[in-house]
C-alpha cells in the first residue's frame, strides 16, 4: 500500500471549514484513499473514501487531485466535537486483495477552537 | 444498533496471569481484527480473521492468540501477559475485508504490572 504524508497538527475555528491535506504521491491506479478519525482514545471511525472522483457524505467531502497524488478532507462546518486525529490511508479496495490491515500512520491532530 | 463491543474496557493485571479480551459484533461481518495502539507507534495489527476458523497474523502477533469459533466473536488471548503488552487494544470488523468500512470497538486499556 502507498505511503501517505500528513501534517502533524492543524487548528481551525469553530464553524469554519477544516481542510486536511494528505499527500500520497506513490498511489497506484487501483488504490483508494480512505479517511478515518479517532477522537481521544476512542475506536477509530470511518469518514469517507474515494478513488478519483470527489466524494461527499453527511460527514465530509473528499477532494482528490486529478493526478491522484494528493487529496483534501473537508469538514464543512467544524464543531468542537470534530477535534480528533485524522488518518489518511491508501490501499487497494474490494474483496480480499492486498494485505488485510490498515496502516494508520501518525495522522493529523485537528483542534477546533471556540 | 450496529456495534462492536469489547470487554473488559479497563483491566489491570500482573505478569503471567492469563487473560482474555472479548470482542463481539452484531453485524454478521466476516472480517474481524485486533489492533494495539501505543504512543509514538500508532495502531498496529495483531491478528485478523477472514471468517470462522480462518485467522492469520498481523504485524505484532507475538504473545497473543486468537480464535474464531463463531462469526460474531473474536477473543484476544494473552497466555502469559508481560509489561510490554500494556497498551490500548481495539477490535474491528467489516463485511468481507479490510477494504470495507471498518467498525471499531470502544477499546480496552490493559495494564500489566
Amino acid at each position: 500500500d502507498a505511503k501517505t504524508t500528513q501534517p502533524t497538527s492543524m487548528d481551525c475555528a469553530e464553524g469554519r471549514a477544516a481542510n486536511l491535506p494528505c499527500n500520497h504521491s506513490t498511489i497506484s491506479g487501483n488504490e483508494y484513499v480512505y479517511w478515518y478519525r479517532q477522537i481521544h482514545s476512542q475506536g477509530p471511525q470511518y469518514i469517507i473514501h474515494g478513488l478519483k472522483n470527489n466524494e461527499t457524505n453527511e460527514m465530509a467531502s473528499l477532494i482528490i487531485t486529478e493526478d491522484r497524488k494528493s487529496s483534501t478532507l473537508i469538514l464543512p462546518h467544524a464543531t468542537l466535537r470534530d477535534t480528533a486525529v485524522y488518518y489518511c490511508i491508501v490501499r487497494v479496495a474490494g474483496g480480499i486483495q492486498g494485505a488485510q490491515k490498515l496502516v494508520f500512520g501518525q495522522g493529523t491532530r485537528l483542534t477546533i477552537n471556540p | 444498533e450496529a456495534q462492536v463491543t469489547q470487554n473488559p474496557r479497563y483491566l489491570i493485571t500482573v505478569t503471567g496471569k492469563k487473560l482474555t479480551v472479548t470482542c463481539s459484533q452484531n453485524m454478521n461481518h466476516e472480517y474481524m481484527s485486533w489492533y494495539r495502539q501505543d504512543p509514538g507507534l500508532g495502531l498496529r495489527q495483531i491478528y485478523y480473521s477472514m471468517n470462522v476458523e480462518v485467522t492469520d497474523k498481523g504485524d505484532v502477533p507475538e504473545g497473543y492468540k486468537v480464535s474464531r469459533k463463531e462469526k460474531r466473536n473474536f477473543p484476544l488471548i494473552l497466555e502469559s501477559p508481560s509489561p510490554n503488552q500494556t497498551s490500548l487494544y481495539f477490535c474491528a470488523s467489516s463485511m468481507t475485508g479490510v477494504a470495507d468500512t471498518q467498525y471499531f470497538g470502544p477499546g480496552t486499556r490493559l495494564t500489566v504490572l
